[in-house]
């Protein structure tokens, strides 16, 4: 049972466009979500998160966005550049847990 | 400052073999969790300790599987009798102060192929 789904496993964007990643979840219990960016042979590095009482939360050229009610959340990155080409993972937390769950990932290339 | 160390980063092992896959978590950070990701899936949570107490190990597949923690920093991830399934890449990741929100340090990982 995959409690956190990325269904788009890659995107491929200009640089200077917007990046946008899609990431929905089933349990409703969630309440701190995540996403990290992996590059090849290196570990996941936390790149931004939200809590459940917010809807959006802003880093730069980094913002996600919460909707609750759709179990969904979205990593836009505006502007893209070529060093964000990686793989962008969605992950949450519930309660009192530091327990990640991570979904499936999406790779993303910038093109330049 | 250093991150978070794993070792070995690559281990073939013949099926049946035992393994040992050690991390050595940020210094001073008491938690430390285990996760295994698989081929183009995400990382899955295996197991969690707090210092040297193991709180979690619901995600640890089968009693295969042994972690440890003896004095509160450097983990051992124990797999007992390899089995082709088990080929995946072993992730450790420390958090400072044990607070569920905190941010978790992740190690580049060890790639496991059994044969």
């Amino acid at each position: 049972d995959q409690q956190v789904k990325q269904n788009s496993p890659s995107l491929s964007v200009q640089e200077g466009r917007i990046s946008i990643l899609n990431c929905d979840y089933t349990n409703s219990m969630f309440d701190y979500f995540l996403w990290y960016k992996k590059y090849p042979a290196e570990g996941p590095t936390f790149l931004i998160s939200i809590s459940s009482i917010k809807d959006k939360n802003e880093d730069g050229r980094f913002t996600v966005f919460l909707n609750k009610s759709a179990k969904h959340l979205s990593l836009h990155i505006v502007p893209s550049q070529p060093g964000d080409s990686a793989v962008y993972f969605c992950a949450a937390k519930t309660g009192n847990t530091g327990k990640l769950i991570f979904g499936q990932g999406t790779t993303l290339q910038v093109k330049p | 400052g250093a991150g978070v160390s794993q070792s070995p980063r690559y281990k073939v092992a013949k099926r049946g073999q035992d393994v040992a896959l050690r991390c050595d978590p940020i210094s001073g950070h008491v938690s430390l969790f285990w996760y295994q990701q698989a081929l183009g899936q995400g990382p899955e949570f295996l197991t969690y300790f707090q210092n040297e107490a193991q709180l979690d190990k619901s995600g640890l597949p089968s009693d295969r599987f042994f972690a440890e923690r003896p004095e509160g920093s450097v983990s051992t991830l124990k797999i007992q009798r390899t089995q082709q399934e088990d080929s995946a890449v072993y992730l450790c990741a420390s958090a400072q102060r044990g607070y569920p929100r905190e941010t978790q340090y992740f190690g580049p990982g060890t790639r496991l192929l059994v044969l």
